[in-house]
């Protein structure tokens, strides 16, 4: 069956300009994270929903940073004003609904490479 | 504050030997420890995972040793092969809502044929 799928693969932008990225999970999974991974490190976490709404958005760096998902199914990040810190690849995962005693597999996509210029 | 630190940062080995990998963490609230696989281009994909309650867990050349006292965790790779070649990373995740994974930084292999 279909994995998580993000779009764009890949988006160059300008600093101060926004851009959204996009992420289409696995059919019925209603656990969905967005992760930013930089040059050689692994990847953090930025914000985790459970169906429509935004249940843990700890991760988030800062109010430049936000994310919906208006349907339980398709999320989209949104950043504002970007600065060249924000280059780096936004991963998306999603899972069957996590429970607090147990671990569902996170499912990745391939990532969206953010170039902010 | 790094929560799981990895080591080493890369790691070369010849084709059929064996490939390790070290992790320590600091937050006893973790209780998931799995270890995920990424090639260039591509999302990471989940390897093998242990759960504290288990010492050692083995899928195949694949090997995860926990010790629980100690808070390190690693993955052996036996009979290494230039297909493994790739970044390894470690994580971990603890009992909450979210369920959110925490990285290591990575492990980048290559394996030489």
């Amino acid at each position: 069956g279909a994995g998580v799928s993000q779009t764009p693969s890949n988006k160059v932008t300008e600093k101060g300009k926004y851009v959204e990225l996009r992420c289409d999970p696995i059919s019925g999974h209603t656990a969905l994270y967005w992760y930013r991974q930089s040059l050689g490190q692994g990847p953090e976490f930025l914000i985790y929903f459970q169906g429509t709404g935004a249940a843990d958005d700890s991760g988030l760096p800062n109010d430049r940073f936000f994310a919906v998902r208006p349907e339980g199914s398709v999320s989209t990040l949104k950043i504002q004003r970007t600065e060249r810190g924000d280059s780096a690849v936004y991963l998306c995962a999603s899972s069957l609904n996590p429970g607090t005693l147990h671990y569902n597999e996170q499912f990745f996509g391939p990532g969206t490479r953010l170039t902010v210029l | 504050q790094q929560q799981v630190k990895q080591s080493p940062q890369s790691l070369i080995v010849q084709k059929g030997g064996i490939s390790i990998i070290n992790c320590a963490y600091e937050n006893t609230a973790f209780d998931y420890f799995p270890w995920y696989q990424q090639f260039p281009g591509k999302g990471p994909a989940l390897l093998i995972a242990i759960r504290p309650d288990v010492s050692e867990k083995k899928e195949g050349r694949f090997t995860i040793s926990f010790n629980k006292s100690a808070k390190q965790f690693s993955l052996h790779i036996m009979d290494s092969q230039p297909g493994d070649s790739a970044t390894y990373f470690c994580a971990a995740t603890g009992r909450g809502s979210a369920r959110q994974l925490t990285f290591g930084s990575g492990t980048q292999l290559t394996v030489l044929p």
